[in-house]
């Protein structure tokens, strides 16, 4: 089955800094990429995703770029601020499947 | 708030038990999902149903089931429980029957400790 990993574990920036977490995937057929964001004491939230067919996508902040080749993704949050401070979790997800996903990146944003 | 509801919020039990989680999900969603956190695995997939069937089944042990009833809300049931089984557990659903064509909306979780 799918397998996802997902670095750093654990990621602590100064507010106003930018952040960048990275997963990489196993299976080539995955066409559907998602991450969620989860506060403390919260279920995940959807905060952005990603198709197969698009390289890079923006909201705000957050942007979410796709190398198929390399079987990589990375989400990017710009001019971070405490409120994004939370675990963030990537996913890959192919037809017929399951969503999978990796094991979570705790960002800490400082003041 | 999500809008999926999920109790009990907490639940402590003696290992070899046999315990009940409910999910209702959002107004009008089919799909419902449930995945097992634990702090070194992460958010594992353990079962999935669409309008009262299963869609796709994870790694869910043989002691654990599931399922959806006809009003659409789903339970899952954890039973010999052992000492591992101690997690989070949370539902999501969806509109949609893939994870790809609708968003999933996550509850807050059932936290189970077995002691």
């Amino acid at each position: 089955g799918e397998n996802v990993e997902q670095h750093p574990s654990t990621l602590s920036v100064q507010e106003g800094d930018s952040a960048v977490i990275k997963c990489t995937y196993s299976d080539s057929a995955s066409n559907y990429f998602p991450w969620y964001k989860q506060e403390l004491g919260k279920g995940p939230q959807l905060i952005i995703d990603i198709r197969s067919n698009v390289g890079e996508k923006k909201d705000q902040r957050i942007a979410v770029t796709l190398n198929k080749t390399a079987k990589h993704f990375s989400l990017h949050i710009t001019e971070t601020q405490p409120e994004d401070s939370a675990v963030y979790f990537c996913a890959a997800y192919k037809g017929y499947s399951t969503l999978t996903f990796g094991k979570g990146t705790m960002l800490l944003v400082s003041p | 708030d999500s809008g999926v509801t999920q109790t009990p919020k907490h639940l402590i039990t003696a290992t070899g038990q046999r315990v009940t989680l409910r999910c209702s999900p959002r107004s009008g969603d089919l799909s419902v999902y449930w995945y097992q956190q634990s702090l070194d695995q992460g958010l594992q997939f353990l079962i999935q149903y669409y309008n009262g069937e299963e869609r796709a089944k994870g790694n869910i042990l043989e002691r654990f089931s599931a399922q959806q009833f006809p009003d659409l809300h789903s339970e899952l049931n954890l039973s010999s429980l052992e000492l591992g089984d101690s997690a989070l557990y949370f539902c999501a659903s969806s509109a949609a029957e893939a994870p790809d064509t609708g968003e999933l909306f996550f509850g807050e979780g059932s936290r189970l400790t077995v002691l």
